[in-house]
Protein backbone atom coordinates (compact mmCIF):
# COMPACT_ATOMS: atom_id res chain seq x y z
CA UNK A 1 0.00 0.00 0.00
CA UNK A 2 0.96 3.36 -0.68
CA UNK A 3 2.59 5.59 2.30
CA UNK A 4 1.51 8.82 3.16
CA UNK A 5 3.92 11.37 5.32
CA UNK A 6 2.49 14.62 6.16
CA UNK A 7 4.47 17.74 7.72
CA UNK A 8 4.73 19.51 10.25
CA UNK A 9 2.05 16.78 12.48
CA UNK A 10 1.20 20.46 14.16
CA UNK A 11 1.97 24.04 13.90
CA UNK A 12 0.93 27.32 16.18
CA UNK A 13 -0.49 30.09 13.91
CA UNK A 14 -1.92 33.45 14.30
CA UNK A 15 -4.58 34.82 12.84
CA UNK A 16 -3.94 36.18 9.38
CA UNK A 17 -0.78 34.06 9.07
CA UNK A 18 0.12 32.05 5.63
CA UNK A 19 0.14 28.31 6.48
CA UNK A 20 1.67 25.20 4.42
CA UNK A 21 1.41 21.75 4.70
CA UNK A 22 3.34 19.29 3.12
CA UNK A 23 1.98 15.94 2.10
CA UNK A 24 4.40 13.55 0.16
CA UNK A 25 3.92 9.82 -1.06
CA UNK A 26 5.84 6.99 -0.87
CA UNK A 27 5.17 6.05 -4.65
CA UNK A 28 4.18 8.55 -7.60
CA UNK A 29 0.06 8.90 -7.69
CA UNK A 30 -0.02 11.49 -10.66
CA UNK A 31 -2.52 14.27 -8.98
CA UNK A 32 -5.18 12.11 -7.11
CA UNK A 33 -5.15 13.56 -4.05
CA UNK A 34 -7.66 15.30 -1.99
CA UNK A 35 -7.12 17.54 1.00
CA UNK A 36 -9.85 17.16 3.95
CA UNK A 37 -10.48 19.75 7.14
CA UNK A 38 -11.61 18.00 10.41
CA UNK A 39 -13.11 19.59 13.51
CA UNK A 40 -13.48 18.15 16.55
CA UNK A 41 -16.47 16.01 16.90
CA UNK A 42 -16.80 16.96 13.29
CA UNK A 43 -16.65 14.59 9.95
CA UNK A 44 -14.09 15.97 7.72
CA UNK A 45 -14.72 17.79 4.78
CA UNK A 46 -13.57 18.18 1.07
CA UNK A 47 -11.44 21.09 0.67
CA UNK A 48 -9.39 19.90 -2.69
CA UNK A 49 -9.86 16.97 -5.06
CA UNK A 50 -7.33 16.31 -7.90
CA UNK A 51 -4.09 18.01 -5.90
CA UNK A 52 -5.76 21.27 -6.64
CA UNK A 53 -8.61 21.46 -7.52
CA UNK A 54 -10.93 24.01 -4.96
CA UNK A 55 -13.97 22.26 -3.77
CA UNK A 56 -16.90 23.94 -4.01
CA UNK A 57 -17.64 26.41 -1.76
CA UNK A 58 -14.74 26.41 -0.03
CA UNK A 59 -12.89 29.53 0.18
CA UNK A 60 -10.06 31.00 -2.29
CA UNK A 61 -7.47 31.01 0.48
CA UNK A 62 -6.80 27.43 0.27
CA UNK A 63 -4.90 26.52 -2.62
CA UNK A 64 -3.57 22.60 -3.30
CA UNK A 65 -0.61 22.53 -5.70
CA UNK A 66 1.61 19.16 -6.30
CA UNK A 67 1.95 16.61 -8.51
CA UNK A 68 3.81 13.00 -8.50
CA UNK A 69 4.96 12.25 -4.81
CA UNK A 70 5.02 16.26 -2.87
CA UNK A 71 2.02 17.99 -2.20
CA UNK A 72 1.31 21.27 -0.72
CA UNK A 73 -1.59 22.36 0.93
CA UNK A 74 -1.45 26.49 1.42
CA UNK A 75 -3.52 28.60 3.71
CA UNK A 76 -3.08 32.15 2.43
CA UNK A 77 -4.60 34.00 5.41
CA UNK A 78 -5.97 31.85 8.30
CA UNK A 79 -9.19 32.42 9.90
CA UNK A 80 -10.18 31.66 13.19
CA UNK A 81 -12.56 28.62 11.41
CA UNK A 82 -9.50 27.39 10.00
CA UNK A 83 -8.17 25.91 13.18
CA UNK A 84 -8.37 22.22 13.13
CA UNK A 85 -6.64 18.71 11.56
CA UNK A 86 -6.04 18.68 7.72
CA UNK A 87 -5.37 15.34 6.05
CA UNK A 88 -4.27 14.47 2.72
CA UNK A 89 -5.42 11.26 0.96
CA UNK A 90 -3.92 9.67 -1.94
CA UNK A 91 -6.91 7.98 -4.55
CA UNK A 92 -4.53 7.07 -6.99
CA UNK A 93 -4.71 2.99 -6.04
CA UNK A 94 -6.35 1.10 -3.47
CA UNK A 95 -6.06 0.96 -0.53
CA UNK A 96 -6.33 4.23 -0.73
CA UNK A 97 -4.36 5.92 2.38
CA UNK A 98 -4.52 9.32 4.83
CA UNK A 99 -1.96 11.43 6.05
CA UNK A 100 -1.32 11.09 9.50
CA UNK A 101 -2.55 14.41 9.47
CA UNK A 102 -1.58 18.12 10.66
CA UNK A 103 -3.15 19.86 13.61
CA UNK A 104 -3.35 23.43 13.22
CA UNK A 105 -4.08 25.54 16.41
CA UNK A 106 -3.86 29.26 17.88
CA UNK A 107 -0.63 30.80 18.32
CA UNK B 1 -30.02 18.22 -0.74
CA UNK B 2 -27.72 15.56 -0.08
CA UNK B 3 -27.97 13.94 3.35
CA UNK B 4 -26.56 10.70 4.43
CA UNK B 5 -27.79 9.36 8.02
CA UNK B 6 -25.90 6.90 10.02
CA UNK B 7 -27.28 4.46 12.55
CA UNK B 8 -27.14 4.99 16.14
CA UNK B 9 -24.08 4.10 18.77
CA UNK B 10 -23.05 0.47 19.44
CA UNK B 11 -21.64 -1.63 22.33
CA UNK B 12 -19.97 -4.70 21.17
CA UNK B 13 -17.91 -7.52 23.46
CA UNK B 14 -15.15 -8.60 21.62
CA UNK B 15 -15.44 -11.30 19.17
CA UNK B 16 -18.86 -10.30 17.91
CA UNK B 17 -19.74 -7.97 15.01
CA UNK B 18 -21.54 -5.09 14.16
CA UNK B 19 -23.67 -3.48 11.79
CA UNK B 20 -23.66 -0.36 10.73
CA UNK B 21 -25.95 1.61 7.97
CA UNK B 22 -26.03 4.59 6.14
CA UNK B 23 -28.81 5.83 3.95
CA UNK B 24 -28.40 8.30 1.59
CA UNK B 25 -31.07 10.95 0.29
CA UNK B 26 -31.28 13.74 -2.26
CA UNK B 27 -29.11 12.10 -5.07
CA UNK B 28 -29.54 9.33 -7.56
CA UNK B 29 -27.91 6.54 -5.06
CA UNK B 30 -26.14 4.16 -7.33
CA UNK B 31 -23.95 6.95 -9.02
CA UNK B 32 -22.13 7.23 -6.54
CA UNK B 33 -19.79 5.01 -4.49
CA UNK B 34 -19.49 4.68 -0.35
CA UNK B 35 -16.73 4.77 1.01
CA UNK B 36 -16.22 4.19 4.50
CA UNK B 37 -13.57 5.68 7.33
CA UNK B 38 -12.86 5.75 10.58
CA UNK B 39 -11.47 6.78 13.57
CA UNK B 40 -10.35 5.41 16.71
CA UNK B 41 -10.44 7.81 19.77
CA UNK B 42 -7.38 10.61 19.37
CA UNK B 43 -6.24 9.34 16.62
CA UNK B 44 -6.19 10.10 12.23
CA UNK B 45 -8.27 8.71 9.78
CA UNK B 46 -8.27 5.52 8.55
CA UNK B 47 -9.72 4.50 5.13
CA UNK B 48 -11.74 0.87 5.19
CA UNK B 49 -13.43 0.60 2.13
CA UNK B 50 -15.00 1.44 -0.40
CA UNK B 51 -18.34 0.02 -2.47
CA UNK B 52 -20.26 0.86 -5.42
CA UNK B 53 -24.24 0.81 -5.41
CA UNK B 54 -24.78 -0.01 -9.04
CA UNK B 55 -22.36 -3.33 -9.33
CA UNK B 56 -21.83 -3.82 -5.74
CA UNK B 57 -17.79 -4.23 -6.62
CA UNK B 58 -16.21 -3.33 -3.16
CA UNK B 59 -12.09 -2.41 -2.34
CA UNK B 60 -11.15 -2.95 1.46
CA UNK B 61 -7.66 -1.93 3.43
CA UNK B 62 -5.93 -4.46 3.54
CA UNK B 63 -5.37 -4.62 7.38
CA UNK B 64 -9.46 -5.34 7.20
CA UNK B 65 -9.65 -8.41 4.57
CA UNK B 66 -12.03 -10.83 5.70
CA UNK B 67 -13.09 -8.94 8.83
CA UNK B 68 -15.16 -6.52 6.84
CA UNK B 69 -18.03 -6.69 4.32
CA UNK B 70 -19.60 -3.89 3.19
CA UNK B 71 -22.93 -4.11 1.00
CA UNK B 72 -25.44 -2.01 -0.09
CA UNK B 73 -29.16 -2.33 -0.66
CA UNK B 74 -30.27 0.15 -3.63
CA UNK B 75 -33.85 -0.04 -2.81
CA UNK B 76 -33.66 2.10 0.58
CA UNK B 77 -30.83 3.93 -0.75
CA UNK B 78 -28.50 1.71 2.18
CA UNK B 79 -25.56 1.14 2.56
CA UNK B 80 -23.79 -0.96 5.12
CA UNK B 81 -20.58 -1.55 6.84
CA UNK B 82 -20.06 -5.27 8.78
CA UNK B 83 -17.19 -5.90 11.01
CA UNK B 84 -16.71 -8.76 12.60
CA UNK B 85 -14.24 -10.52 15.09
CA UNK B 86 -14.13 -6.81 16.69
CA UNK B 87 -11.37 -6.34 18.85
CA UNK B 88 -10.82 -3.35 21.70
CA UNK B 89 -8.56 -1.41 18.99
CA UNK B 90 -11.74 -1.85 16.88
CA UNK B 91 -13.52 1.03 19.04
CA UNK B 92 -13.73 4.24 16.97
CA UNK B 93 -16.25 6.61 15.54
CA UNK B 94 -17.20 5.49 11.85
CA UNK B 95 -18.03 7.51 8.76
CA UNK B 96 -19.86 6.83 5.31
CA UNK B 97 -18.93 9.17 2.84
CA UNK B 98 -19.89 9.78 -0.85
CA UNK B 99 -17.61 9.21 -3.26
CA UNK B 100 -16.14 9.88 -6.36
CA UNK B 101 -13.44 10.02 -8.75
CA UNK B 102 -13.62 14.01 -7.27
CA UNK B 103 -13.10 12.43 -3.60
CA UNK B 104 -15.54 12.31 -0.46
CA UNK B 105 -18.09 15.30 -1.27
CA UNK B 106 -20.91 14.87 1.53
CA UNK B 107 -20.43 12.23 5.13
CA UNK B 108 -22.24 10.98 7.72
CA UNK B 109 -22.37 11.87 10.96
CA UNK B 110 -19.97 8.87 12.07
CA UNK B 111 -21.82 6.14 14.35
CA UNK B 112 -19.33 4.92 17.50
CA UNK B 113 -18.77 1.79 18.10
CA UNK B 114 -17.22 0.68 21.51
CA UNK B 115 -15.96 -2.63 21.70
CA UNK B 116 -15.53 -3.76 25.85
CA UNK B 117 -15.92 -6.84 27.36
Amino acid sequence: AIQMTQSPSSLSASVGDRVTITCRASQGIRNDLGWYQQKPGKAPKLLIYAASTLQSGVPSRFRGSGSGTDFTLTISSLQPEDFATYYCLQDYNYPFTFGPGTKVDIK
Amino acid sequence: QVHLVQSGAEVKKPGASVKVSCKASGYTFPSFGISWVRQAPGQGLEWMGWVAPYNANTNYAQNLQGRVTMTTDTSTNTAYMELGSLRSDDTAVYYCARWDSSGSDYWGQGTLVTVSS
